[in-house]
């Protein structure tokens, strides 16, 4: 079964400093991973996406990376800001698992605090 | 914004209401989903329409009954929901066999009474 893991669940930082979250996968075979940023009581919105042969990926102070042979990507965030609180979901891609082609992680919360 | 608009926002119901929950979207996509979205649980699939027709049912209680009425509208109906129906309902839309490409509306925070 295709599984999306995400460390830490929570995390609270202060304001200006960096933090990195964690995903682990064992989607296979893996079309692309995406990062959404959710704020709370809202809808996804999409940060990066990243195919099996790319290794890293910016989005402003946003940089993901990925290593297709560990099964694992980073997210990390520079500089944070009080806006950047929000959960965070790593989800993976499966073209061939049929009805339901992406797989979710549960998200990490991060609060950035002043 | 992203070009997914859902309605209501916050919705109240009890077990024995009937309500719908809408979609539209404006980014002339042929594709259209619902999600639910629970308390520390991963998003979860429900419905998947392409081009109007529904592609599966993701084994989803027939309490809850979509229809799309075309590739831009979406609707939900929701009747003799449960407690543990309550969660954020997101919709999405993208072009047709592009889930991964998705974009989500703002979802509408549903509590079951």
């Amino acid at each position: 079964k295709n599984q999306v893991e995400q460390s830490p669940q929570s995390l609270i930082i202060l304001e200006g400093k960096n933090c990195t979250l964690q995903c682990n996968y064992t989607v296979s075979p893996f079309s692309n991973l995406r990062w959404y940023k959710q704020d709370t009581g809202r809808g996804p919105v999409s940060l990066t996406i990243m195919t099996f042969s790319e290794n890293t990926k910016s989005n402003g102070r946003y940089t993901a990376t990925l290593d297709a042979d560990t099964k694992q990507s980073s997210l990390h965030i520079t500089a944070s800001q009080l806006s950047d609180s929000a959960s965070y979901i790593c989800v993976v891609r499966d073209p061939n698992s049929g009805y339901s082609t992406l797989t979710f992680g549960k998200g990490t919360m991060l609060l950035v605090s002043p | 914004e992203t070009g997914v608009t859902q309605t209501p926002r916050h919705l109240v119901m009890g077990m024995t209401n009937k309500k719908s929950l809408k979609c539209e979207q404006h980014l002339g996509h042929n594709a259209m989903y619902w999600y639910k979205q629970s308390a520390k649980k991963p998003l979860e699939l429900m419905f998947v329409y392409n081009f109007k027709e529904q592609t599966e049912n993701n084994s989803v209680p027939s309490r809850f009954s979509p229809e799309c009425p075309n590739s831009s509208h979406l609707f939900l109906h929701l009747h003799t929901l449960q407690p543990e129906d309550s969660a954020l309902y997101l919709c999405a839309s993208s072009q047709a066999h592009q889930q991964g490409k998705a974009f989500f509306g703002q979802g509408t925070r549903l509590t079951v009474v």
